[in-house]
């Protein structure tokens, strides 16, 4: 496709359970990007993987948070034992290099609800 | 931790009217970007700016990038009700393992009534 793709569009979860959120980067793109955007706030960086290298987790919130980057494409964001506090929308980010001025474009996002 | 303080968090305005989003920090950026957001969908970038004291223009929309890199101004002339959206300034830094990764500041929504 000729933009990043996440799925699902929304995802509706009772606390407690897991879920597995999928982003599939633009072809060709060797950085992605996860970030969270809650009711109200800004843009909150979760975890970052470029090329072969090990993944910057340093946003992830807590262990209940994984993620995986499949091959260098697709990647899955895993939530654990969902809580109230992870409703939020879930942004996948792609970029051609890792660069401070390299565009990130965006997906639309999985809007999440934890009931 | 870098931090980004992006004000107003709400601007509502009548079409003409002139406006001005900032964003500040008390952290030096390499780079500083702006984005719109429209609901259910994800950010779009404005522009990219990266040398203190640039000044980019973009149509109606202006983009200041301070001479210190710790800030930055939007400021639209004129102001359309299409203009209406959320825009997000978000702060890169080179080196390291967090190369390109973006810090947001909270955002502004702006709705331009016609």
């Amino acid at each position: 496709g000729a933009g990043v793709s996440q799925s699902p569009s929304n995802k509706v979860t009772e606390k407690g359970k897991d879920v597995e959120l999928r982003c599939d980067p633009i072809s060709g793109h060797t950085a992605l990007y996860w970030y969270r955007q809650s009711l109200g706030q800004g843009l909150e960086f979760l975890i970052y993987f470029q090329g072969n290298s090990a993944p910057d987790k340093s946003g992830l919130p807590s262990d209940r948070f994984s993620a995986e980057r499949t091959g260098g494409s697709v990647s899955t964001l895993t939530i654990q034992r969902t809580q109230q506090e992870d409703s939020a929308v879930y942004l996948c980010a792609s970029s051609a290099l890792a660069g401070v001025a390299d565009t990130q474009y965006f997906g639309p996002g999985t809007r999440l609800t934890v009931l | 931790t870098q931090l980004l303080e992006q004000s107003p968090q709400f601007l509502s305005i009548q079409e003409g009217e002139n406006l001005t989003v900032y964003c500040n920090s008390s952290s030096v950026f390499s780079s500083l970007q702006w984005y719109r957001q429209e609901p259910g969908e994800g950010p779009v970038l404005l522009v990219t700016v990266v040398t203190g004291g640039e000044v980019k223009k973009l149509k109606r929309l202006t983009f200041q990038f301070g001479d210190a890199r710790k800030d930055s101004s939007l400021h639209i002339t004129a102001a359309q009700p299409g203009d209406t959206g959320l825009y997000l300034c978000a702060g890169s830094n080179a080196g390291g393992t967090s190369y390109g990764k973006l810090t947001f500041g909270q955002g502004t929504i702006l709705t331009v009534h016609p």
